[in-house]
């Protein structure tokens, strides 16, 4: 089983929709929580950390639940420029490392 | 502001030959990644390390050494290249913790 885990889509959807994506992860000791973006052929950024008590930026907002150990991205009002891949990211203390998913694609249209 | 540095960013080998990726980062981070990403498969983790002098192996190591020569830099090196090594090669850099990771533009690598 893959440490984090990642419907890989793609969610196609129109212009000012909301759109959800959820990752799993395997181990119950991770520490911090991450989404990263990637567009095509470019390096990954960072896109929010992930809080316990959840966080919102703009239209975005993440969530976590540590019992069920799986992460959250909601997207509101999508814009063309969402469009990209949206990877989700776990640090694990105990190996001090950053265990990344394979990611979720969203295709934003008119 | 350079981050992080990647040297080179596109490369073709030929099956056998060896070479070496290179990183600094000036970001005074302690910690450090290479991870390769293949379509479909997300990135993984070649090698990580915590700290200067430390290496650690990741998800998919075989094929790979590395070298953290200092605080700064962290080299990748292909000792005899195989076509399933082709892929695209991101480093980078962290404070261990709850903290943002900066990427390297990425080495696109061709194996023939």
């Amino acid at each position: 089983r893959k440490e984090v885990e990642q419907d890989p889509g793609p969610f196609n959807v129109p212009e000012g929709a909301t759109v959800a994506f959820n990752c799993t992860y395997s181990n119950s000791a991770s520490q911090s929580f991450f989404w990263y973006r990637q567009d095509c052929r470019k390096e990954p950024k960072l896109l929010m950390s992930v809080y316990s008590s959840g966080n919102e930026d703009g239209r975005f907002t993440a969530q976590l639940n540590r019992a069920s150990q799986y992460i959250s991205l909601l997207i509101r009002d999508s814009k063309l420029s969402d469009s990209a891949t949206y990877l989700c990211v776990v640090y694990s203390g105990g190996y001090n490392k950053l265990i990344f998913g394979a990611g979720t694609r969203l295709a934003v249209h008119p | 502001n350079a981050g992080v540095t990647q040297t080179p960013k596109f490369q073709v080998l030929k099956t056998g030959q060896s070479m070496t990726l290179q990183c600094a980062q000036d970001m005074n981070h302690n910690s450090m990644y290479w991870y390769r990403q293949d379509p479909g498969m997300g990135l993984r983790l070649i090698y990580y390390s915590a700290s200067e002098g430390t290496t650690d192996k990741g998800e998919v190591p075989n094929g790979y050494n590395v070298s953290r020569l200092n605080k700064r830099e962290f080299s990748l090196r292909l000792e005899s290249a195989a076509p399933s090594q082709t892929s695209v090669y991101f480093c980078a850099s962290s404070e261990p913790g709850n903290t943002e990771a900066f990427f390297g533009q990425g080495t696109r690598l061709t194996v023939v």
